[in-house]
């Protein structure tokens, strides 16, 4: 079963900040926090991924609470190709059975104009 | 650099028939996977493979069978289609520790 919660749905302007909640209040000491998005039909893509640090690359930012419970995903400044379900969820960062992905339902960030 | 490559695209199969999903990276990973994803739902993992010669089962794997042979092809097999097979199916692939990369699907019907 999936780790983490998410809100089903969010709304963001176009150009505001979307920021994007997770909940993973059972999270090992071992487990990162990764954020993947499907645009509709295609596959997932990678977003970002944190341990306890907070988190900025070229697509968003990760803000990790210090207690590891619960984290957000920044969009700086959404466009409506930022549409698209956006999943939360935590594994281990090592190989071997445990370095599988598994989603949960995501949140459907919808984009206005 | 093609990533990761999932053919066909599209297939139509009857009840009963058989087929195969290929996926290949190339990108030297030791992790591949795959996922199918129903429509409005999130994806569920179907198999899974560590490294060559070696695979295991995920979430819903009844109805399904993979092997992987080389470190670069990882197909999944479907023997005997069923209508609860229509789905739309990911291949990934991921190195050590790192995101994954995923393909861009194979939509199938079973009718």
């Amino acid at each position: 079963d999936a780790k983490t919660t998410q809100p089903p749905s969010m709304d963001c302007a176009e150009g505001r900040a979307a920021n994007l909640p997770c909940n993973h209040s059972t999270i090992s000491g071992n487990e990162y926090v990764y954020w993947y998005r499907q645009i509709h039909s295609q596959g997932p893509q990678y977003i970002i991924h944190g341990l306890k640090n907070n988190e900025t690359n070229e697509m968003a930012s990760l803000i990790i609470t210090e207690d590891r419970k619960s984290s957000t995903l920044i969009l700086p400044h959404a466009t409506l190709r930022d549409t698209a379900v956006y999943y939360c969820i935590v594994r281990p960062n090592y190989g071997g059975a445990t370095n599988k992905l598994i989603f949960g339902t995501g949140t459907l960030l919808a984009v206005q104009p | 650099n093609a990533g990761v490559t999932q053919t066909p695209k599209f297939r139509i199969l009857k009840i009963g028939q058989s087929m195969t999903l290929q996926c290949a990276q190339d990108m030297n990973h030791n992790y591949m996977y795959w996922y199918r994803q129903d429509p409005g739902m999130g994806l569920k993992l179907i198999y899974y493979s560590v490294g060559a010669g070696i695979t295991d089962k995920g979430e819903v794997p009844n109805g399904y069978n993979v092997s992987r042979s080389t470190t670069e092809d990882f197909p999944l097999r479907l023997e005997l289609a069923a209508p609860s097979q229509t789905s739309v199916y990911f291949c990934a692939s991921s190195g050590q520790g790192y995101g994954y990369t995923f393909g861009s699907g194979t939509r199938l019907t079973v009718v």
